[in-house]
């Protein structure tokens, strides 16, 4: 099966801290993918990246940077965290670029509250 | 990427009654159209998926169509059991290692 952990299921910070969200997959995927997911908007694409050191802006990128050193761990960074970044965090993986590439798993996520 | 609308946001149905989830998309160029389930407390999960050169997928109590002229594609579920209660989420993609795309989501209620 394949895993997807995320480093914090419940995290709390104060406005103005520098977060880490760190993810691990352990299936050897190509794409890693971070969203953030809030009531009545769904899943958005914050960021996601095709192979180590390289990432690609999702929907809503601003306020978020990531980071990418290996291959089975995508970190997500809020520079300076403000009280709208108060959102539920879920990392996810996929394959790469042929065949059932498309499939994304998705890891248990992070409830992050900004104070 | 592009929006995808979702139709119903809550949708109630007495167990063993069948369920239906529309979604509707508006970029040409999607090709993968994945539903995800969502359990309290848990990432979604993949149940089924579509791809744009098909116009119907079943796994047993589940299954999907795509109406690629329409832009529209529909989660079925027949015979609810009290564990289909989840939200649901549909979503589309251009492929590769692109992001998907996702509905609002539908919380589906099956009520005893």
């Amino acid at each position: 099966d394949v895993k997807v952990t995320q480093s914090s299921r419940y995290l709390v910070k104060r406005t103005g801290e520098k977060v880490f969200l760190e993810c691990v997959q352990d299936m050897d995927h190509e794409n890693m993918f971070w969203y953030r997911q809030d009531p009545g908007l769904g899943l958005r694409l914050i960021y996601f990246s095709y192979d180590v050191k390289m990432k690609e802006k999702g929907d809503i990128p601003e306020g978020y940077s990531v980071s990418r050193e290996k291959k089975e761990r995508f970190s997500l960074i809020l520079e300076s965290a403000s009280t709208n970044q108060t959102s539920m965090y879920l990392c996810a993986s996929s394959p790469g670029t042929s065949g059932s590439s498309y499939e994304q798993y998705f890891g248990p996520g992070t409830r992050l509250t900004v104070t | 990427g592009e929006n995808v609308e979702q139709h119903p946001s809550t949708l109630s149905v007495q167990e063993g009654d069948s369920a239906v989830i529309k979604c509707t998309y508006s970029d040409s160029a999607s090709n993968y159209f994945p539903w995800y389930k969502q359990e309290l407390g848990k990432g979604p999960q993949l149940i089924i998926d579509i791809r744009s050169n098909v116009g119907e997928k079943k796994d047993q109590r589940i299954a999907v169509t795509l109406n690629k002229t329409a832009k529209h594609f529909s989660l079925h579920i027949t015979e609810t059991q009290p564990e289909d209660s989840a939200v649901y989420f549909c979503a589309r993609t251009g492929g590769g290692a692109d992001g998907l795309t996702f509905g609002k989501g539908t919380h589906l209620i099956i009520q005893p």
